[in-house]
């Protein structure tokens, strides 16, 4: 049974798409994150939910939308996507908010803009 | 967060210890040791951590210094499959006041040659 499932696993689209990401975890943690990984390979925050509240907000900008309907779930959606965006998208959930054992990531969201 | 340095790139013979260090001379006295691994394309996964005591699991030992400044990771018998960005990172286990996240650095790339 796959812990932190993302789909798609590849998404290539053009500039000025508007795209979404989800994201499902069956380990009932408390916590979703989603990070982006460049492509010089490092790993950033971009959001975090605890229960369903947006607790994390790096500056990202606000193309960049989260979505949580319930607390296994946490969806990114991203408007009038850029070529800088393109990177490997990772989503991630850990038992509590103030923890940093046990986070488990997902595969990751090759996303590409062209 | 206390800082963490840790050489760029390591190799290993394949079926010898892997070692890996890392340097965190100013971790606070609540703050732990973790290690992630990321294998190529995939997500990072949690392998172990630590406060000041040695650890060990089933898939590495983690060895801290007695003033808590350094630590290595083991893999005792590293296999080709160990071949991966490995990150040492330091945080309390469950902070206080706001949520925090698992921030990477650059890591270390273990290389296991056959």
């Amino acid at each position: 049974d796959t812990a932190v499932s993302q789909t798609p696993k590849y998404l290539v689209t053009q500039m000025g798409n508007d795209k979404s990401i989800k994201c499902e975890q069956n380990l009932g943690h408390d916590t979703m994150y989603w990070y982006k990984q460049d492509s010089k390979k490092f790993l950033k925050i971009m959001f975090s939910y605890n229960n369903k509240e947006l607790i994390i907000n790096e500056t990202v900008p606000n193309r960049f939308s989260p979505k949580s309907p319930d607390k296994a779930h946490l969806n990114l959606h991203i408007n009038s996507l850029e070529l800088g965006d393109s990177a490997v998208y990772f989503c991630a959930s850990s038992p509590g908010d103030r923890v940093a054992w046990g986070y488990t990531f997902g595969s990751g969201t090759r996303l590409t803009v062209v | 967060d206390a800082k963490t340095t840790q050489p760029t790139s390591m190799d290993c013979a394949e079926g010898r210890a892997a070692n890996l260090p890392c340097n965190h001379s100013t971790i606070s006295g609540n703050e732990y040791v973790y290690w992630y691994r990321q294998i190529h394309s995939q997500g990072p996964q949690y392998i172990i951590h630590g406060l000041k005591n040695n650890e060990t699991n089933e898939m590495a030992s983690l060895i801290i210094t007695e003033d808590r400044k350094s630590s290595t990771l083991i893999l005792p018998h590293a296999t080709l499959r160990d071949t991966a960005v490995y990150y040492c990172i330091v945080s309390p286990r469950i902070s206080s006041g706001s949520a925090r996240q698992l921030t990477f650095g650059s890591g270390t790339q273990l290389t296991v040659l056959p």
